[in-house]
């Protein structure tokens, strides 16, 4: 069984500064795993994607995330938010053996501040 | 638009009533989803279609709940003798197989309120 926890439920953060929000995993198999942006009263928009290779993803809009096997952790980052960044984040992961069911984590909400 | 589209947006429905929802995927995606997503929450995965064939369902999904996917295309959601705890948003993704780990795109939802 697959698992995704994120560390933190809301991140303040002012405008321009960095920010990491925290992503856990748990998987019986080798997994891929995802980043998902959810805007006010829109449907999930994916920023990245981690299949396999080098473990640092870049996505849109900025972000990038850095695959950890050893920590089993799939943190997202960006080095200078903006006001617009401000939204739901959405941690998943799927299995690697043909499946295609995707578990979501509860989900970070970060809130850029001026 | 190309994208996933669902209909109704929303949904206001008095408990104990059925209801019905649309998904209408991007044209050439084979496969097709349905999440639950609750306040605070992440989505739920509830079932899963590969052309129009129903392939998982979440245990999740009570027998209140049946998805169709009559012609591989379109999908419909259905909820039977509605409860409160029914309120959600209803998500719905479309996928192409051929794609290594296809991604995902998601509609927008139908939020869903059972009085």
């Amino acid at each position: 069984a697959q698992s995704v926890t994120q560390l933190d439920s809301q991140v303040p953060v002012f405008e321009e500064a960095p920010v990491e929000l925290r992503c856990n995993y748990s998987s019986s198999v080798s997994v891929y795993l995802f980043w998902y942006v959810q805007y006010p009263n829109q449907g999930l928009q994916l920023l990245l994607k981690y299949l396999s290779g080098s473990t640092l993803v870049k996505g849109i809009n900025g972000f990038e995330a850095e695959f950890n096997k050893s920590q089993t952790s799939f943190h997202l980052r960006k080095p200078s938010v903006h006001i617009s960044d401000t939204a739901e984040y959405f941690c998943a992961v799927s299995g690697n053996t043909g499946g295609f069911k995707t578990i979501f984590g509860a989900g970070t909400r970060l809130f850029v501040k001026a | 638009d190309t994208g996933v589209s669902q209909d109704p947006r929303h949904k206001i429905t008095k408990r104990g009533q059925n209801v019905t929802f649309r998904c209408d995927p991007i044209s050439e995606h084979n496969r097709l989803y349905w999440y639950r997503q609750t306040l605070g929450q992440g989505p739920e995965f509830l079932t899963y279609f590969q052309n129009e064939a129903q392939l998982e369902k979440s245990r999740l999904l009570s027998d209140r709940f049946s998805a169709e996917r009559p012609k591989g295309s379109f999908s419909t959601l259905e909820i039977q003798r509605t409860e409160q705890g029914d309120s959600a948003m209803y998500l719905c993704a479309s996928s192409l197989s051929r794609e290594v780990q296809e991604t995902q795109y998601f509609g927008p939802g139908t939020r869903l309120l059972v009085l």
